[in-house]
């Protein structure tokens, strides 16, 4: 089955800075998500980008399907950004429409 | 904006007990998706319905779990008995019925076997 593949594994940043975060998949998709996992357990959307560039706010996104990776631009951060970030897709070729998620990665943002 | 309703939050219980999880889709959603997440990693796939047949259940534990969506709207998904190694994070999710549609996460239940 397809593979996603996230790095950093982990991060701690300083409030303010800026993080790029990367999630690789190892065939084509039809759907690709991001989502902010809150200490609460809470699974957030954050972006549908199966393709293209999105933003919204201090977060961006990009997909290059044809290079099968995407890319998440968190910018000026704050400490409520800290959580784990999950990158989920779907393949392209599945019998399904269930969501693979990544292993994500955790950020810490410090005051 | 429209959410995945859940209930309950939260849900302890001892090992060999029945539970049963609620959650109401974004109306007009015909994709339901129940998720499990361990500690520490993703969320993995249990059960897929479309309106209210199964689609994928191939990693859904069928001797001791369950999941219904009789009149293909909201649904339950039932473990009797529990045990330990179900501690975990529920999640259920919707779309609308098209493939590649973007999955709506409800808050999820979390539930403790003692």
């Amino acid at each position: 089955g397809i593979q996603v593949e996230q790095s950093p594994p982990d991060l701690i940043l300083q409030e303010g800075a800026n993080s790029t975060l990367r999630c690789n998949f190892s065939d084509s998709v039809n759907n690709l998500q991001w989502f902010h996992q809150n200490p609460w357990g809470q699974l957030i959307n954050l972006f549908y980008i199966p393709s293209g560039t999105k933003q919204n706010g201090r977060l961006s996104a990009t997909t290059v399907a044809t290079e099968r990776y995407s890319l998440l631009y968190i910018s000026s951060s704050q400490t409520t950004d800290s959580g784990v970030y999950f990158c989920a897709v779907v393949s392209n070729g599945g019998a399904t429409n269930k969501l693979i998620f990544g292993t994500g990665t955790l950020l810490a943002v410090q005051p | 904006e429209a959410e995945v309703a859940q209930s309950p939050r939260y849900k302890i219980t001892e090992k060999s007990q029945a539970v049963a999880f609620w959650c109401d889709p974004i109306s007009g959603h015909a994709t339901l998706y129940w998720y499990r997440q361990i500690l520490g990693q993703g969320p993995e796939l249990l059960v897929q319905f479309q309106d209210e047949s199964v689609v994928d259940d191939s990693q859904l534990p069928k001797d001791r779990f369950s999941a219904e969506r009789l009149k293909g709207v909201d649904s339950t998904l039932k473990i009797q008995p529990a045990e330990l190694g179900d501690s975990a994070m529920y999640l259920c999710a919707s779309s609308l019925g098209q493939p590649g549609q973007p999955q709506h996460f409800g808050d999820g239940t979390r539930l403790s076997i003692l």
